[in-house]
């Protein structure tokens, strides 16, 4: 089954303890990215990436870092997490950047974390 | 700079009758155009999305959506509402040629009672 997994699912920390979520889909897609979702915000980008090695900023990507070694997993990173960063996170996969080519061309999203930080 | 408008944070109509979920967007170009939904405790799962040609595009459920480009609007319609379709909803636009840039809106909750 086409998925996109996102670990932990829920994860309550305290401020400057550094956490990463871990992303992973298994669809060969060269292009993912990172999401977070506010209320009354919708989603914005945080960092995308092209392929492996090849990552870039998004939006709003102060405070995290991401990498990508492997095709398969692109993991978000906080190094010092601060309350103003208490979101629900997003993961997406797609086979081209603007999922623009066949109708199966698409951005497929993992389930969610949501992430307290106290 | 490219945006996306969803003018109505939420959405109330009877099972049965037709759904109307707004959007308008504003891009330097010619765009790319998208619609997801978001169940509750979900990820967002891809409903339609506009590209090039019939400017009425058919997607998953049953949701239809008509690209206006005099009017910059990319409405979702439904012909008939089931109360399983209340959800969140997000219009997205990309840009041709504009790379990974993936632009939402806001989101529109729909609520369809009986």
């Amino acid at each position: 089954e086409a998925q996109v997994t996102q670990n932990p699912r829920y994860l309550i920390t305290v401020t400057g303890k550094k956490l990463t979520v871990t992303c992973s889909q298994n669809m060969n897609h060269e292009y993912m990215s990172w999401y977070r979702q506010d209320p009354g915000l919708g989603l914005r980008q945080i960092y995308y990436s092209m392929n492996v090695e090849v990552t870039d900023k998004g939006d709003v990507p102060e405070g995290y870092k991401v990498s990508r070694k492997e095709k398969r997993n692109f993991p978000l990173i906080l190094e010092s997490p601060s309350p103003n960063q208490t979101s629900l996170y997003f993961c997406a996969s797609s086979l081209s950047p603007t999922a623009t080519g066949t109708r199966e061309d698409t951005q497929y999203f993992g389930p969610g974390t949501r992430l307290t930080v106290l | 700079a490219q945006s996306v408008a969803q003018p109505e944070d939420q959405v109330n109509v009877a099972e049965g009758n037709p759904l109307t979920v707004k959007c308008t967007y504003s891009v330097s170009g010619n765009p790319y155009l998208f619609w997801y939904v978001q169940y509750p405790n979900r990820g967002l799962q891809f409903l339609l999305k506009y590209i090039t040609g019939d400017n009425l595009v058919k997607g998953s459920y049953g949701f239809e959506a008509e690209f206006n480009k005099s009017q910059t609007s990319f409405h979702l319609k439904k012909p008939s509402a089931l109360v399983s379709d209340s959800a969140l909803y997000f219009c997205a636009v990309s840009l041709t040629g504009g790379g990974n840039k993936l632009t939402f809106g806001t989101g529109t909750q729909l609520k369809v009672e009986l």
